[in-house]
């Protein structure tokens, strides 16, 4: 059981918009950043965004994040099939004194 | 180039020990802290600790506190996560990744993750 809350799945056609949310509490997404988390299959977590909304260079500005109270999204517009991967969502949790993850979205392109 | 090249993958039966590794390079080994996430089969990601390799200050889970340890090599720019007596529950994949601060911030790089299997 995760600490934060994702649906387990999504999907869209190529060059939809899809939009994957993020549910927590006072302790952590209340309090805290929001970090995004890209896994294609078979390869290592890759962050693609920090502090709630801001993305590391290469990142294309087709992926926005953003976050309300103590849930947060991950927007991904114009979608395309390398989108494929499981989205997790992350944040420091203020009571636990420690990480905590969403327990990951997997976005199916159709 | 940043990058966190861990250990491969690794066999265990219950009851052995195991340490697997994450080398570091492309940055500062001692100026940003290492963290371990554990991935259980078709799961999700769990933080397990994290340790700065600059003082070896280190923080556990509750979840993981007392069940693996974790230690770093200045020398060699190593960061290590080991069992005294693995489980079959302890079958996942294990990654290190970087970040610049014991609590709010992003794990900017990760490796490419070490395959864990404990079977009898």
């Amino acid at each position: 059981q995760s600490v934060l809350t994702q649906s387990p799945s999504t999907s869209g056609t190529p060059g939809q918009r899809v939009t994957i949310s993020c549910s927590g509490s006072s302790s952590n997404i209340g309090s805290n950043d929001v970090y995004w988390y890209q896994q294609l299959p078979g390869t290592a977590p890759k962050l693609l965004i920090y502090r709630n909304s801001q993305r590391p260079s290469g990142v294309p500005d087709r992926l926005s994040g953003s976050k309300s109270d103590t849930s947060a999204s991950l927007a991904i517009s114009g979608l395309r099939s390398e989108d494929e991967a499981d989205y997790f969502c992350a944040a420091w949790d203020d009571s636990l004194s420690g990480w905590v993850f969403g327990g990951g979205t997997r976005l199916t392109v159709l | 180039e940043v990058q966190l090249v861990q250990s491969g993958a690794e066999v265990k039966k219950p009851g052995e020990s195991l340490k697997i590794s994450c080398q570091a390079s492309g940055y500062s080994f001692t100026s940003f802290w290492i963290a371990w996430v554990r991935q259980l089969p078709g799961k999700g990601l769990e933080w397990m600790g994290v340790i700065f390799p600059g003082d070896a200050d280190a923080g556990y889970s509750p979840s993981f506190q007392g069940q693996v340890s974790i230690s770093a090599d200045k020398s060699t720019s190593t960061a290590y996560l080991r069992w005294n007596n693995v489980k079959a529950s302890d079958t996942a994949i294990y990654y290190c990744a970087r970040t610049r601060r014991y609590g709010s911030a992003a794990f900017d790089y990760w490796g490419q993750g070490t395959l864990v299997t404990v079977s009898s």
